[in-house]
């Protein structure tokens, strides 16, 4: 079936600094992929869709200047926490989708800022 | 309202018990339905999917969807303790935008 690999899965950083986070279709390729952010017992939010060759569509609130995603390959779209703050905290988690409208998502990344 | 409204539970069943897990959305317009499990601190993995109304089984785990009353619902028979996790519904809107449910926290105690 359709791997999808995070990496990586824990990250500690200080307050200011920038984290980048990447997310890998292994077997298959992906023009559309997408990135979620989780807080504790709380559902997946859309952060923002990201599509091979071209600018990323965030979602309402996210802020473009502070989550980078850059979707440079079919099999590669990477995520970067800009200038991170404490409140940036969160599990981080990208999807891919497949042909059959099924949606393979990473095991996460989970970032915490101090 | 919530385009996708789960009741976060949590639910406590024991060993063997029949698990009824539900969502209704709010668009006529959605036409694929998903469901997730999700083990603590990993990532969401898809166990079921429809486009239809009607029932889909696969294994001990069973989806139905009601369109007529924009209800979907996730039925596991035998439930074990390793079925114990957290459930998320999702439909695919316009644009393959996924919109999760709340997720329902299950617990099966042996």
């Amino acid at each position: 079936g359709a791997v999808v690999s995070q990496h990586p899965s824990r990250v500690i950083c200080k307050s200011g600094t920038s984290v980048k986070i990447e997310c890998r279709s292994l077997d298959f390729q992906a023009t559309t992929m997408f990135w979620y952010r989780q807080f504790p017992k709380q559902s997946l939010m859309l952060m923002a869709t990201s599509n091979e060759g071209s600018k990323a569509t965030y979602e309402q609130g996210v802020e473009k200047d502070k989550f980078l995603i850059n979707h440079a390959s079919l099999t590669l779209s990477t995520l970067t926490v800009t200038s991170a703050h404490p409140e940036d905290s969160s599990f981080y988690i990208c999807s891919a989708r497949d042909t059959n409208y099924g949606y393979t998502f990473g095991s996460g990344t989970r970032l915490t800022v101090v | 309202q919530k385009e996708v409204e789960q009741d976060p539970g949590p639910l406590s069943v024991p060993e063997g018990a029949i698990v009824s897990l539900n969502c209704t959305y709010s668009n006529s317009a959605f036409q694929y339905f998903m469901w997730y499990r999700q083990y603590s601190r990993k990532g969401p993995e898809l166990l079921m999917y429809t486009y239809s109304s009607g029932n889909k089984e696969d294994g001990r785990f069973t989806a139905q969807v009601d369109k007529s009353s924009k209800y979907i619902s996730l039925f596991i028979r035998d439930s074990q303790p390793s079925d114990s996790a957290t459930y998320l519904c999702a439909v695919v809107a316009g644009g393959f935008k996924t919109i999760f449910g709340a997720g329902t926290r299950l617990f099966v105690k042996a």
